[in-house]
This record gives C-alpha cells, sequence and structure tokens, in this order.
C-alpha cells in the first residue's frame, strides 16, 4: 500500500497562473482533505470531502477549488496563484475509526 | 477559547529526561483524541491515539481528562530521535466530520 501519495512534490508558479495539485489514496478511505501549512500557523483545512461526491469549505477556501474526482482522487485547483498561497500543501484521508493520514506535501512558490 | 490549544514550546531537555506536554480542548462532545508527530519539513504522523483509560506505547503515555478537557503524552527516557515538534489532534464530534489540529509543541532532545 502506497498510502496518500501527493504530486507534485514541489512547484513554482507566477502569480496569475493556474495549477491543480493531486491526491489520491489506495486505503479505501471515505473521507478526504485538503490543508496548508505556514510557518507558525499550524494547519489549517482549506476544503474536506466526507464521502464521494460531496465537498466542503474548511477554515481558509478563498483562492482554491477542489474535486472528488472517485473515492481514491481528491485534487485541489489555484486558479489564479497568489504570493500569500506560498505554502506547503497536504492531503490526508480518513478511514473508520478517524485516524488521519497525510500524503508528504506539495511545496509551493508563487513569485 | 481556541479549540485545540498547546504550549508551543521549544521544550529543550537533555537525553533521558522525562518531558510531559499538556494540551486542552473546547468542545466537551469531542470523542476522538490523538497524539500526532511532524518531523521539520515533513507531514504529520500518528504517534498514538489517546483512549479514556490512558494508554502506554513504550517510553509514551497518553492520558485523557474529560472533566478538565485535557490530555496529556508523558515521554521518558527521551531519545535525540524524539525531537520533532507534537501535535495535539480533537474531533469535534463523531462521525466524517474534519478533525482540528493543535498548533503543535516543540521538543528539542539536546545530548
Amino acid at each position: 500500500n502506497a498510502g496518500v501519495t501527493q504530486t507534485p512534490k514541489f512547484q513554482v508558479l507566477k502569480t496569475g497562473q493556474s495549477m491543480t495539485l493531486q491526491c489520491a489514496q489506495d486505503m479505501n478511505h471515505n473521507s478526504m482533505y485538503w490543508y496548508r501549512q505556514d510557518p507558525g500557523m499550524g494547519l489549517r483545512l482549506i476544503y474536506y470531502s466526507a464521502s464521494e461526491g460531496t465537498t466542503d469549505k474548511g477554515e481558509v477556501p478563498n483562492g482554491y477549488n477542489v474535486s472528488r474526482l472517485n473515492k481514491r482522487e481528491f485534487s485541489l485547483r489555484l486558479e489564479s496563484a497568489a504570493p500569500s498561497q506560498t505554502s506547503v500543501y497536504f492531503c490526508a484521508s480518513t478511514g473508520l475509526t478517524d485516524t488521519q493520514y497525510f500524503g508528504p506535501g506539495t511545496r509551493l512558490t508563487v513569485l | 477559547r481556541k479549540e485545540v490549544e498547546q504550549d508551543p514550546g521549544p521544550f529543550n531537555v537533555p537525553e533521558g529526561a522525562t518531558v510531559a506536554f499538556n494540551c486542552t480542548y473546547s468542545n466537551s462532545a469531542s470523542q476522538s483524541f490523538f497524539w500526532y508527530r511532524q518531523d521539520c519539513r515533513k507531514e504529520p504522523k500518528l504517534l498514538m491515539s489517546v483512549y479514556s483509560s490512558g494508554n502506554e506505547d513504550g517510553r509514551f503515555t497518553a492520558q485523557l481528562n474529560r472533566a478538565s478537557q485535557y490530555i496529556s503524552l508523558l515521554i521518558r527516557d527521551s531519545k535525540l530521535s524524539d525531537s520533532a515538534t507534537y501535535l495535539c489532534v480533537v474531533n469535534k464530534h463523531s462521525g466524517n466530520t474534519p478533525l482540528v489540529f493543535g498548533k503543535g509543541t516543540r521538543l528539542s532532545v539536546i545530548a
């Protein structure tokens, strides 16, 4: 089992460019999440999907969109990147026990 | 009151020392409790779940006090490899709702 995988690992964008961060899990989990982590800020929830076909906003959804493509995949899209979106992005998934498993993260820099 | 509150530290302790972290949570309906460990620039990983009766895993002991709404983590015989940030994690209530992460307590174990 690979667990939770994320692509890409690193990305540099210019202001205004768009990109999609990909996440997949092979643990048959229902719930998936996108977080961002900035120095001194802790993890902040961007969006989550409690089950296939549903998505909900988290604490900091502005500037992002998500797609729950199927049970395995949950993507995060930045339509028009801004320097304030420079961060480390983590995808996570949860099964029946509430235990959350994280992907290795995507380090995004917006110039 | 913040949903999950932790002392950010850093806690600087010598090898072999015993160190304890506390965490308070605001939602009395919370049902699941965890400690996660996060190494620098890596994803958070589950250290241990916290059960009502308290539980131990090797050198690590977790306790839950529902009446006072706090969780503790005790690390005995600290190792250099224990140096990390420890995140207190609580769910809001049962079901597919997002977990709430504390900002973490930083531990440095010094030789």
